[in-house]
């Protein structure tokens, strides 16, 4: 099994739904992160949340909102979806430490019609 | 304004080429550069430099971070089908809090 886990990994959808991203992990990390991923415009950060009690927007945060659950889970929503937030997203972990490589879900393909 | 900036954003060769990717970055409080991988999906980790440790080689794979610079690259040598991909520069920084910056990525194709 993955390290990290994301559902759906793909997803079709209506403008103005509401979507809910999952992502669970088992390496026992901390710091869990949401990105985006667009053609042409690398990976942009959504969200981050280093414990349970700690939420953090990152540069693109206006449409999305997050929960942590527990220290393994992390979801993404998008509370009323709309086209331009078709992308693939992803959930990535790291552990404590002022550095470390970032491990990587599968990646959850989202389209908005 | 953080910004990571890489070059060329895509790149054709041939196998058995050489080739050189780019990584340069304006940030605040830095603290590692990462280089991924991206296949298909999710990005798999290669390389992480740090003021401790500015050069990193694996197999056909080096990197070297130029801290005067302020930039880093990722050489790979005699190139195979298998190193297409696209290959993303992130750079950690601790301005505000701790968090890592992406370039936009270099796409390689190698061609056999």
């Amino acid at each position: 099994d993955a390290d990290v886990t994301q559902t759906p990994r793909n997803r079709i959808t209506k403008t103005g739904k509401r979507i809910m991203l999952e992502c669970s992990q088992t390496k026992g990390h901390d710091r869990m992160y949401w990105y985006r991923q667009d053609p042409g415009l690398g990976l942009r950060l959504i969200y981050y949340s280093f414990d349970v009690k700690d939420i953090n927007k990152g540069e693109i945060s206006d449409g999305y909102s997050v929960s942590r659950q527990a220290q393994a889970k992390f979801s993404l929503s998008l509370e009323s979806a709309i086209p331009n937030q078709t992308a693939l997203y992803f959930c990535a972990t790291r552990g404590a430490g002022q550095s470390g490589e970032l491990f990587f879900g599968e990646g959850s393909r989202l389209t908005v019609l | 304004e953080d910004k990571v900036v890489q070059s060329p954003l895509s790149l054709v060769v041939h196998e058995g080429d050489t080739v050189t990717l780019n990584c340069s970055y304006e940030v605040t409080n830095f603290r590692s550069l990462l280089w991924y991988k991206q296949e298909k999906k999710a990005p798999t980790f290669l390389f992480m430099l740090t003021s401790s440790g500015i050069e990193k080689k694996s197999g056909r794979l080096s990197s070297i971070l130029d801290k005067k610079e302020l930039s880093s690259i990722l050489n790979i040598t005699a190139t195979q089908t298998g190193d297409s991909a696209i290959y993303l520069c992130a750079v950690g920084t601790t301005s505000g809090t701790y968090k890592y910056i992406f370039g936009t990525g270099t796409r390689l194709k190698v061609l056999a």
